[in-house]
């Protein structure tokens, strides 16, 4: 079955730097685009970012801009979420979530991982 | 950037009752529009997208309408398990995608 497992998420100063990484199997990676959403603790859904099935193309939310990049690699079905200069309000559960179209983009999401937190505090 | 408001932020209602959700958009989304369903400690599914359509393996109890700028989730008959928060989401102008702030369905 489809599966995304993200691993990488804990405590950091603010400042610092942090990977995400998120495990994808029982489905062809290389032919889906891949989203980040995070969820700030007792909040809602805020999309951070998307990358095309290729790593053709990549757009992120103004707030992460120039702080955060997406990536893929194909070759071992795993998504990526490089945090720099994190901030206290980064402080979320990043799930990772497949895009719902085979071989292209539509921006719905499905399935989603389970979510990896990732706190920034000093 | 495209807003979403949802109403109410809670509705409260016992199973077997019918559930309306509402989700209006700041600018004409088209059909660009989804919902998903969030519980406790999980993360999101998808239920319906583009509007209308239900997705893999969402019961017929679950239903989206509306075009443009005002959308619906309609649940015929609650389910214990639908209790949970509802988000809708657009797609139609982006980056940004964006979400509404949630409606809480709870038991009354």
């Amino acid at each position: 079955q489809v599966q995304l497992v993200e691993s990488g998420g804990g405590v950091v100063q603010p400042g610092r730097s942090l990977r995400l990484s998120c495990a994808a199997s029982g489905f062809s990676f290389n032919s889906y685009g891949m989203h980040w959403v995070r969820q700030a603790p007792g909040k809602g859904l805020e999309w951070v970012a998307v990358i095309w099935y290729d790593g053709s193309n990549k757009y992120y939310v103004d707030s992460v801009k120039g702080r955060f990049t997406i990536s893929r690699d194909n070759s071992k079905n795993t998504l990526y979420l490089q945090m720099n200069s994190l901030r206290a309000e980064d402080t979320a559960v990043y799930y990772c979530a497949r895009d719902e179209l085979y071989g292209g983009n539509s921006n719905w999401f499905d399935p989603w991982g389970q979510g990896t937190l990732v706190t920034v505090s000093s | 950037e495209i807003v979403l408001t949802q109403s109410p932020a809670t509705l409260s209602l016992s199973p077997g009752e019918r559930a309306t959700l509402s989700c209006r958009a700041s600018q004409n989304v088209s059909s660009y529009l989804a919902w998903y369903q969030q519980k406790p400690g999980q993360a999101p599914r998808l239920l319906i997208y583009d509007a209308s359509n239900r997705a893999t393996g969402i019961p017929a109890r679950f239903s989206g309408s509306g075009s443009g700028t005002d959308f619906t989730l309609t649940i015929s008959s609650l389910e214990p398990e639908d209790f949970a928060v509802y988000y809708c989401q657009q797609r139609s102008n982006w980056p940004p995608i964006t979400f509404g702030q949630g409606t809480r369905l709870e038991i009354k």
